[in-house]
C-alpha cells in the first residue's frame, strides 16, 4: 500500500497567518491527491482534488500544489473558520490512503 | 441538494454481523461511484471500499476484505455495507461518500453524509 505521511501533526498559528502542509507519498502518485477539512463530529469536506485544483466553493485562500511524492496545502491568511484537521489522500492506487491528519490549532 | 443519510450503526459483538445502509438524495444515484470510509475514535481517516455507479467494480480495503461486502440499489437509490465477523478493531463512524464520476479510481467524496457509529464490544 501506499504510505501517506504529513507534517506536521500538529500546528499552531494564528489568524491572519499563511500556512503550509505537507504530505508525502511513499511512491510515485503523479497528481493523484485530495485534500480534505475536518472539524470535530463532522464529516470531512473536499477542499482540494488532482493536487491543485479548487473545489467549487471552497475559497481561494486555500491552494494546493505538488506531484510526484511530495505535496503542500497552503492556506494563505488563515480565517478563525479554518482551525481543523486537514488530510491528504492518495488515489492513484488501491487502497486510497489518507494521511494520518494535521490538527491545525490557535495559538 | 445532495443529501447523505447512514443508519444501520449500533453495538454488536465480536464476531457478529452488521449491514449498514446509505439513503442518497438530490442527485442521479446510479451516475455515480460511491464509497465508504471509516474513522475510529480519536483517530484518522480510512478508505473502507468503494462501487462503481452500476455496481460491476468494487474495491477493498485488505483490512475488511472477505468479510465486508458493498452493494447499491440504485432503484432504492441507497449504498450498502454488509459487515461480517467483526472485530474490536472495526469500531468506527462509518461514513458514505459520493464521487465524481461514474467509475471508480477517483477521489473519495465531493460530498458525504454525517456518519454512523459501529461498536465492536462484548
Amino acid at each position: 500500500d501506499i504510505q501517506m505521511t504529513q507534517s506536521p501533526s500538529t500546528l499552531s498559528a494564528s489568524v491572519g497567518d499563511r500556512v503550509t502542509v505537507t504530505c508525502r507519498a511513499s511512491q510515485s502518485i503523479s497528481s493523484w491527491l485530495a485534500w480534505y477539512q475536518q472539524k470535530p463530529g463532522k464529516a470531512p469536506n473536499l477542499l482540494i482534488y488532482k493536487a491543485s485544483s479548487l473545489e467549487s466553493g471552497v475559497p481561494s485562500r486555500f491552494s494546493g500544489s505538488g506531484s510526484g511524492t511530495e505535496f503542500t496545502l497552503t492556506i494563505s491568511s488563515l480565517q478563525p473558520d479554518d482551525f481543523a484537521t486537514y488530510y491528504c489522500q492518495q488515489y492513484n492506487t488501491y487502497p486510497h490512503t489518507f494521511g494520518q491528519g494535521t490538527k491545525l490549532e490557535i495559538k | 441538494e445532495v443529501h447523505l443519510l447512514e443508519s444501520g450503526g449500533g453495538v454488536v459483538q465480536p464476531g457478529g454481523s452488521l449491514r449498514l445502509s446509505c439513503s442518497a438524495s438530490g442527485f442521479t444515484f446510479s451516475t455515480y461511484a460511491m464509497t465508504w470510509v471509516r474513522q475510529a475514535p480519536g483517530k484518522g481517516l480510512e478508505w473502507v471500499s468503494d462501487i462503481s455507479g452500476g455496481g460491476g467494480d468494487t474495491h477493498y480495503a485488505d483490512s475488511v476484505k472477505g468479510r465486508f461486502t458493498i452493494s447499491r440499489d440504485n432503484s432504492k437509490n441507497t449504498l450498502y455495507l454488509q459487515m461480517n465477523s467483526l472485530r474490536d478493531e472495526d469500531t468506527a463512524v462509518y461514513y458514505c461518500a459520493k464521487g465524481p464520476y461514474t467509475s471508480t479510481g477517483a477521489y473519495t467524496g465531493d460530498y458525504w453524509g454525517q456518519g454512523t457509529l459501529v461498536t465492536v464490544s462484548s
